[in-house]
Parts: C-alpha cells; sequence; structure tokens
C-alpha cells in the first residue's frame, strides 16, 4: 500500500536556527514527490516538484532533496515567515490520486 | 496566476440540512477535486473530475456527492450534513495527471464548515 509518512509533526526554531523536515514515502513507481506549504486557514501552497533520486530544488531559504526512499526539505537560516505547515505528497504510476503526509507543523521564533 | 475560487470561507450548517460548497477556477484545468481536511489525518480526497459530467470517487466517498456541469465549477454535496463530516473542506484543480510538470494542484482558500 502507497503510504508517506512525515516527521517530525512539530518543530520548533530559532530564528536562523537550520534544521530539516522528513517524507518518507513508500509507493510502487514515483511520479513524483511534492512539497506544499500551508497557512493557518489557508489552502497550500505549491514549492517544488521532484522526479528522481539525486534532484535537488532551490527557492530562497528552502531546499529539497529526493532519494529512493524519502524527502527532506532543508530551511537554511529561517525567518518567522517561513512559520507554517509543510505538506509532502506523492504520485504514483499505480493511481491518479496523490497521496499527503500530514505534514509538519513549523514555528520559527525571532 | 491560476485562481481557484471557494463559495464561502465559514459555513455553519444544521444536521440533517442539505449542504452545497462551490468552487470554481479560472485556468481552464481539466481535472477539479475535493479533498477534507482535519487535524491528524492531512488531506483525503472525497471526489475528482477529469472532465465535465465525468466524476470518480476518491477515498472517503460516503455521504457526499459532486457536481460538474461546465468546465470551471465542480461543486461538493452533502445531502444530509451529519456532525462528523465537520472539517475543512479545499477544492483543488490542475492541468493534467498525464503531462509532467503539470501534476502540481492549485487549492482554494478553504471552508471551514461547521456542522451543529
Amino acid at each position: 500500500e502507497d503510504q508517506v509518512t512525515q516527521s517530525p509533526e512539530a518543530l520548533r526554531l530559532q530564528e536562523g536556527e537550520s534544521s530539516s523536515l522528513n517524507c518518507s514515502y513508500t509507493v510502487s513507481g514515483l511520479r513524483g514527490l511534492f512539497w506544499y506549504r500551508q497557512d493557518p486557514g489557508k489552502g497550500p501552497e505549491f514549492l517544488f516538484t521532484l522526479y528522481s533520486a539525486g534532484e535537488e530544488k532551490e527557492k530562497e531559504r528552502l531546499k529539497a532533496t529526493l532519494t529512493k526512499k524519502e524527502s527532506f526539505l532543508h530551511i537554511t537560516a529561517p525567518k518567522p515567515e517561513d512559520s507554517a505547515t509543510y505538506l509532502c505528497a506523492v504520485a504514483s504510476y499505480n493511481t491518479d490520486k496523490l497521496i499527503f503526509g500530514t505534514g509538519t507543523r513549523l514555528q520559527v521564533f525571532p | 496566476d491560476v485562481k481557484v475560487t471557494q463559495s464561502s470561507r465559514y459555513l455553519v450548517k444544521r444536521t440533517g440540512e442539505k449542504v452545497f460548497l462551490e468552487c470554481v477556477q479560472d485556468m481552464d484545468h481539466e481535472n477539479m477535486f475535493w479533498y477534507r481536511q482535519d487535524p491528524g489525518l492531512g488531506l483525503r480526497l472525497i471526489y475528482f473530475s477529469y472532465d465535465v459530467k465525468m466524476k470518480e470517487k476518491g477515498d472517503i466517498p460516503e455521504g457526499y456527492s459532486v457536481s460538474r456541469e461546465k468546465k470551471e465549477r465542480f461543486s461538493l454535496i452533502l445531502e444530509s450534513a451529519s456532525t462528523n463530516q465537520t472539517s475543512m473542506y479545499l477544492c483543488a484543480s490542475n492541468p493534467s495527471l498525464d503531462r509532467v510538470g503539470d501534476e502540481k494542484l492549485f487549492f482554494g482558500s478553504g471552508t471551514q464548515l461547521s456542522v451543529l
């Protein structure tokens, strides 16, 4: 069964304290792995798509990486405005549906 | 920019009422989706549609129905609302699931539904 697990559930960082969020997946035939950011009371907003192991994508303080079993979202020198819930989702060749993890709630304190 | 608009931000209904949640997208996307989001459970797919008048069940379709009479509009219907349908409902769209790079979803802002 296709599955996505995100860890940790919640993460509190001091401003400038770099860290990583993890997304582990089990899927038959990965078509793509997606990262979204969700602010409270809003819908998720697309960040990155990764398609193959070894691929990396960057946007400002965020960098997403992908292996055959997991993806990391690295946050370098975070700022309070990076506080949000980060969602991971995978698409497989077996199904037309995206499978979402439950997210990591990130809080960055000044 | 793609815009997905959900008709209501907050909605309060009574048990047994028929509830309509409306979603409109302005980018001529083929696919539209309805999700519900609950703490600790993540996003769960209720229904999706590949084309006008087409619909497919997602993971949790029980108690819901959908309607897609026009390409830009996808409605979620709760035939008889129950308290366990209190949730955040998110509509999403994308151009295609077949073309690489087109699979990413564009979400609306969500409707927080409370059923009393």
